[in-house]
This record gives C-alpha cells, sequence and structure tokens, in this order.
C-alpha cells in the first residue's frame, strides 16, 4: 500500500523568515512522482511543485524547493523569503501506476507579520 | 482559459437522501478525479474517470458511483446519505492519466462542493 505522512500538523514562520515542511512517503513502484499542493482558505488548490522519483537533482520553483531522498523516502519543501499570502494548509501527495495521488494530510502554516 | 468547475458550490440534504455532484474539467482534459475532503482525514481518493470510463475506485462502499459524460465533464452521486458524508467533495482533471503507469501529469482541483448531511 501506497502512504504519505506529514508528521507537523501546525507550523508558523515570520514573513521573510525560511520554513521546511516534511513529508515522508512509502511505496513500492520504482517509477512514480511527489507532489506539494497548496490550499489556502479559499480552498482552491494548486500546485506549488512536482519531482519526478527518476531525478536525482531537486525540483525548485522561485522560493519553492524541494529535498527528495529517495532511499529515505523523504521529500520536503522549503519556502525561503516566506510572504503572508504562503499561508495555507499543504500536502504533499504521491502519484503511481493507479492514477490518483495519495495525500497527506497536511501541515497548517502560518506566515505571521 | 477556465479553470475545472464545480457545483453547487454548497448542499444541504438529510440522512438517506441522495447528492449529485458535477465536474466539468479544463478544456482537453479527458481525466477526471473525485476526492473526498472530511475534517481530519485529509483528502481521500473516490473514483478516477477517463474517457468515459471507470478506471480506478477508492475504498469507498458502491453507494459512492458517477459517471463520464462524452464532453468529459463528470457527476458524482452519492445514495443513501449518512451523516459521515459531510465532506468538501474535491474534483480534478488532468490530461490522459495513463493506467498501469505514473501519474505525471498534474491534477487541476476544482473549488469544490461542501456537501452537509443533517
Amino acid at each position: 500500500a501506497q502512504t504519505v505522512t506529514q508528521s507537523q500538523p501546525e507550523m508558523s514562520v515570520q514573513e521573510a523568515e525560511t520554513v521546511t515542511l516534511s513529508c515522508t512517503y512509502d511505496t513500492s513502484e520504482n517509477n512514480y512522482y511527489l507532489f506539494w499542493y497548496k490550499q489556502p482558505p479559499s480552498r482552491q488548490m494548486i500546485l506549488v511543485i512536482r519531482q519526478e522519483a527518476y531525478k536525482q537533482q531537486n525540483a525548485t520553483e522561485n522560493r519553492f524547493s524541494v529535498n527528495f531522498q529517495k532511499a529515505a523516502k523523504s521529500f520536503s519543501l522549503k519556502i525561503s523569503d516566506s510572504q503572508l499570502g504562503d499561508t495555507a494548509m499543504y500536502f504533499c501527495a504521491l502519484g503511481g501506476s493507479q492514477g490518483n495521488l495519495i495525500f497527506g494530510k497536511g501541515t497548517k502554516l502560518s506566515v505571521k507579520p | 482559459e477556465a479553470g475545472v468547475t464545480q457545483s453547487p458550490t454548497h448542499l444541504i440534504k438529510t440522512r438517506g437522501q441522495q447528492a449529485t455532484l458535477r465536474c466539468s474539467p479544463i478544456s482537453g482534459h479527458t481525466s477526471v478525479y473525485w476526492y473526498q475532503q472530511a475534517l481530519g482525514l485529509g483528502l481521500q481518493f473516490l473514483l478516477w474517470y477517463d474517457e468515459g470510463e471507470e478506471r480506478n475506485r477508492g475504498n469507498f462502499p458502491p453507494r459512492f458511483s458517477g459517471r463520464q459524460f462524452p464532453n468529459y465533464s463528470s457527476e458524482l452521486n452519492v445514495n443513501a446519505l449518512e451523516l459521515e458524508d459531510s465532506a468538501l467533495y474535491l474534483c480534478a482533471s488532468s490530461l490522459k492519466g495513463l493506467a498501469g503507469g505514473p501519474t505525471y501529469n498534474e491534477q487541476f482541483f476544482g473549488p469544490g462542493t461542501r456537501l452537509t448531511v443533517l
């Protein structure tokens, strides 16, 4: 069975600082993809960043980057220069051969002024 | 380009009734996914449709069903509603998903339908 675990239910960070959200996963598949989605209070889920498991290089998207440790099955998200608009629920998700995404339970991030 | 749309925004039903939720995918997307987001449980996968066929199903009872129409829009039906069905139901669409292959296509989510069962 595929699982995704986010061990930090809530986190807070001061504006302009850096924060790291943790995610671990388990899968028996060799070919899979990992995602971080953001769900602001308005509810619309949006993709933050995507990582292909076969790529060793960590994905980056502007202020967002990941630390992908395949052997440890770890996929953390680093947000640099945090902004008030980053306040949201962040979900780690695993995509494999079944078509659907497996989501973690989320981390509620609050960015404080 | 229009995003994924869902209707209605809110739906209030009583226990035992049936609920129908609708989703229109992004133009050009053939795959539609349904997820249930209940408080404290995260997002749970319900159903995946692609080109009119059910491709995969999550661990939900048969009273959760749906279909996909020729224009790729989709309906989720929940029969014999129970109190614990109260949740936000999210629809997502993507370019064609490959059965037996990895889910590499980004899934774009709609705003959701909030179902409340009284």
